[in-house]
C-alpha cells in the first residue's frame, strides 16, 4: 500500500495563478483532510470530507476549494493564489468510527507564491 | 486562537535521558489527545494516544500523562535516542462532529549523541 500520495511535492505560482493539488489514499478511508503548516502555527485544518461527494470547512478555509468526487482522492484547489498562501499543505486521511481518531498523512506540498 | 498550545518550541536531551514534551489545552470539550512525530520533508506520524477517562497510557519507551484538572498533558521518552530528534506535535479532539483534530505548534527534540 501506498498509504496516503500528494501531488506535487513542490510548486512555484505567481501571484493570481490557480492550481490543484492531489491528494490520493489507497486505504480505502472515508474521511480525508487538508491542513497547512506554518511556522509557529502548527497544523490548521482548511477542509475536510466525511465522504465521497461531501465536504466541508475547517478553520483557514478562505481562498480555497475543494472536491471529493471519488473516494480515494481529495483535492485543494486555490483559485486566484495570494502569497498568504504559501505554506506547507499536508493531506491526510482516517477510517470512519475509530474512537481514537488516528490521522494517515501524506508527505506534503511545499507551495511558494511569489 | 489556539486552543491547544506548546510552549517550548524546542528542546535539547543527552542520549539515554529522559525527554519530557508538554502541551496545553483551553477547551474542555476535548475527550482524547494524541502526540504525532514528524520528521524533516515527511508528514507527521501517529505516535501514542489517549483517552480523557485515563491518566497514562504507556507504549515501549513513550508514555503520556493527561491532568485534567490541569488541562495539560505530557509525552515522556525514556531513554531517548538519536533516531527521536524530530518536531512533535500534540493534538486534542472531541467526538462531536466530524472529529476533528486541532494540533499544537510543536517542540522540535534534538537527542545528543
Amino acid at each position: 500500500n501506498a498509504g496516503v500520495t500528494q501531488t506535487p511535492k513542490f510548486r512555484v505560482l505567481k501571484t493570481g495563478q490557480s492550481m490543484t493539488l492531489l491528494c490520493a489514499q489507497d486505504m480505502n478511508h472515508e474521511y480525508m483532510y487538508w491542513y497547512r503548516q506554518d511556522p509557529g502555527m502548527g497544523l490548521r485544518l482548511i477542509h475536510y470530507s466525511v465522504g465521497e461527494g461531501t465536504t466541508a470547512k475547517g478553520e483557514v478555509p478562505d481562498g480555497y476549494n475543494v472536491s471529493r468526487l471519488k473516494k480515494q482522492n481529495f483535492l485543494l484547489g486555490l483559485e486566484s493564489a495570494a502569497p498568504s498562501q504559501t505554506s506547507v499543505y499536508f493531506c491526510a486521511s482516517r477510517v470512519s468510527g475509530r474512537y481514537y481518531n488516528e490521522q494517515f498523512f501524506g508527505p506534503g506540498t511545499r507551495l511558494t507564491v511569489l | 486562537d489556539q486552543q491547544v498550545k506548546q510552549n517550548s518550541p524546542s528542546l535539547s536531551v543527552q542520549e539515554g535521558r529522559i525527554s519530557i514534551l508538554n502541551c496545553d489545552y483551553t477547551n474542555s470539550m476535548f475527550d482524547y489527545f494524541l502526540w504525532y512525530k514528524k520528521y524533516p520533508a515527511e508528514g507527521p506520524t501517529f505516535l501514542i494516544s489517549i483517552s480523557s477517562i485515563k491518566d497514562k497510557n504507556e507504549d515501549g519507551r513513550f508514555t503520556v500523562f493527561l491532568n485534567k484538572s490541569a488541562k495539560h498533558l505530557s509525552l515522556h521518552i525514556v531513554p531517548s535516542q538519536p533516531g527521536d530528534s524530530a518536531v512533535y506535535f500534540c493534538a486534542a479532539g472531541d467526538q462531536t462532529g466530524a472529529n476533528n483534530l486541532f494540533f499544537g505548534t510543536g517542540t522540535r527534540l534534538t537527542v545528543i549523541p
